[in-house]
């Protein structure tokens, strides 16, 4: 697609209920990332993703949190037993296949907007 | 790893004067330096970035930033504010190491509030 696609683009969900977040990355893209973005923080990196594999998952707050990326396209971000403190945005984006140094800019999507009640 | 502070998360200015919004880096290689602008609701757009080419680097609505080595620095700067540059900034940097592929670190962001 055009741009970064996540949907839903808000979410209200019951405390304990899992949910499930998806992203779209811009055709072609490689590097996929989660990012976390609760109200009046700054980004709080989740995981990337290089392809289906995730070098880098350090950002998962607890084991609730889970992600995966199949076909080196779509990624599933999920929160099992959600709690009050998930509610944030959630914020996917994605970047060109990535050689060492390059500096590659990463393109973000409009967010899902999670309330947990 | 690689880190961004953002000094002053709330800066205020009034329209037609100049915005300074600051961002200090760590970094133990040449780093890649980028800047985001937010409006309410939206997701992060780029507003331009420094990949060890010019130190200053113009990006788009005006904006530029010049990257310092010895000051670890890439402050962002408009000489002139407009009602619609009232957005949320985020600076950040970017970790090309062989291991980690490209990650990215970012600040905990900046409000800009234009005076009428």
């Amino acid at each position: 697609g055009a741009g970064v696609s996540q949907s839903p683009s808000n979410k209200v969900t019951e405390k304990g209920k899992d949910v499930e977040l998806r992203c779209d990355p811009i055709s072609g893209h490689t590097a996929l990332y989660w990012y976390r973005q609760s109200l009046g923080q700054g980004l709080e990196f989740l995981i990337y993703f290089q392809g289906n594999s995730a070098p880098d998952k350090s950002g998962l707050p607890s084991d609730r949190f889970s992600a995966e990326r199949t076909g080196g396209s779509v990624s599933t971000l999920t929160i099992q037993r959600t709690q009050q403190e998930d509610s944030a945005v959630y914020l996917c984006a994605s970047s060109p296949s990535p050689p060492v140094y390059s500096g590659n800019t990463i393109y973000f999507g409009e967010g899902s907007w999670l309330t947990v009640v | 790893a690689q880190s961004v502070t953002q000094l002053g998360s709330h800066v205020s200015v009034s329209e037609g004067a100049l915005v300074l919004l600051r961002c200090n880096y760590s970094s133990s290689v040449p780093p890649y330096l980028f800047w985001y602008v937010q409006y309410p609701n939206q997701g992060l757009q780029l507003l331009l970035k420094y990949t060890s080419a010019a130190t200053l680097v113009k990006g788009i609505n005006g904006f530029e930033a010049e990257f310092k080595k010895s000051e670890t620095s890439f402050h962002l700067t408009k000489p002139s504010a407009h009602m619609s540059d009232a957005a949320e900034y985020f600076c950040a940097v970017s970790d090309a190491g062989p291991n980690t592929g490209n990650q990215f670190y970012f600040g905990t962001g900046t409000s800009l509030t234009v005076i009428p």
